[in-house]
């Protein structure tokens, strides 16, 4: 157990919808990363966010965006979503603001399907 | 970042230890080699990290070879609960900044344990 937890665990929706994934990071850690886990493309870097303000920006879609909460805890809204969407959503965190590949804890993961 | 290359997968028998190669001849002066593995659908976990010299932690070892074109990660005494993907990744190390800090990985080694 890494100490992050990230909700729901699966999420069915259709096309054209929103949705809203949550996690929430390691006490004491300040920073958050968003990844993206799908069979073609690997596992790819979408967003992260230190201490509430946005740091870095990867290959995230224009329909996503994210944000982090005075609590540390962040949301990361998927719209107008895809089935090319479909896929695992994890989160991790660092007490470090950029945290090296050797300082990030991931959560669960959220796994997205797309109808 | 320096390009990896892995087999596609390994078998290896519980109680005995598993070598996993991986070439990175293209690697520079100052990127170290990562590993990292996945339980299935899990979230990605750290396992250990090197530069030049072989390392050791209460998971696995990692053994460079002196050219540091290639490592193997030693997992000691293999057991089912090692059955997972694991991946080598090589970047600069977190005190360099850049983009270091985003987690990448496209196919790594399947390593299944037997019993």
């Amino acid at each position: 157990d890494s100490g992050v937890t990230q909700t729901p665990k699966h999420l069915i929706t259709a096309t054209g919808q929103r949705v809203t994934l949550r996690c929430s990071p390691r006490s004491g850690d300040l920073s958050v990363y968003w990844y993206q886990q799908s069979l073609d493309q690997g596992l790819q870097f979408l967003i992260q966010y230190y201490n509430g303000e946005e740091r870095a920006k990867g290959n995230i879609l224009e329909r996503f965006s994210a944000q982090q909460f005075p609590d540390l805890h962040s949301e990361l809204n998927l719209s107008s979503l895809e089935l090319g969407d479909s896929a695992l959503y994890f989160c991790a965190s660092s007490v470090v603001e950029r945290g090296g590949l050797n300082e990030q804890f991931f959560g669960p993961g959220t796994r997205l399907t797309v109808l | 970042d320096a390009k990896t290359t892995q087999p596609t997968s390994m078998d290896c028998a519980e109680g005995r230890a598993a070598n996993l190669p991986c070439n990175h001849s293209t690697i520079s002066g100052n990127e170290y080699v990562y590993w990292y593995r996945q339980i299935h659908s899990q979230g990605p976990q750290y396992i250990i990290h090197g530069l030049k010299n072989n390392e050791t932690n209460e998971m696995a070892s990692l053994i460079i070879t002196e050219d540091r074109k290639s490592s193997t990660l030693i997992l000691p005494h293999a057991t089912l609960r090692d059955t997972a993907v694991y991946y080598c990744i090589v970047r600069v190390g977190s005190y360099s900044g850049g983009s270091n800090y985003k987690l990448t990985f496209g196919k790594g080694t399947l390593l299944t344990v037997n019993p």
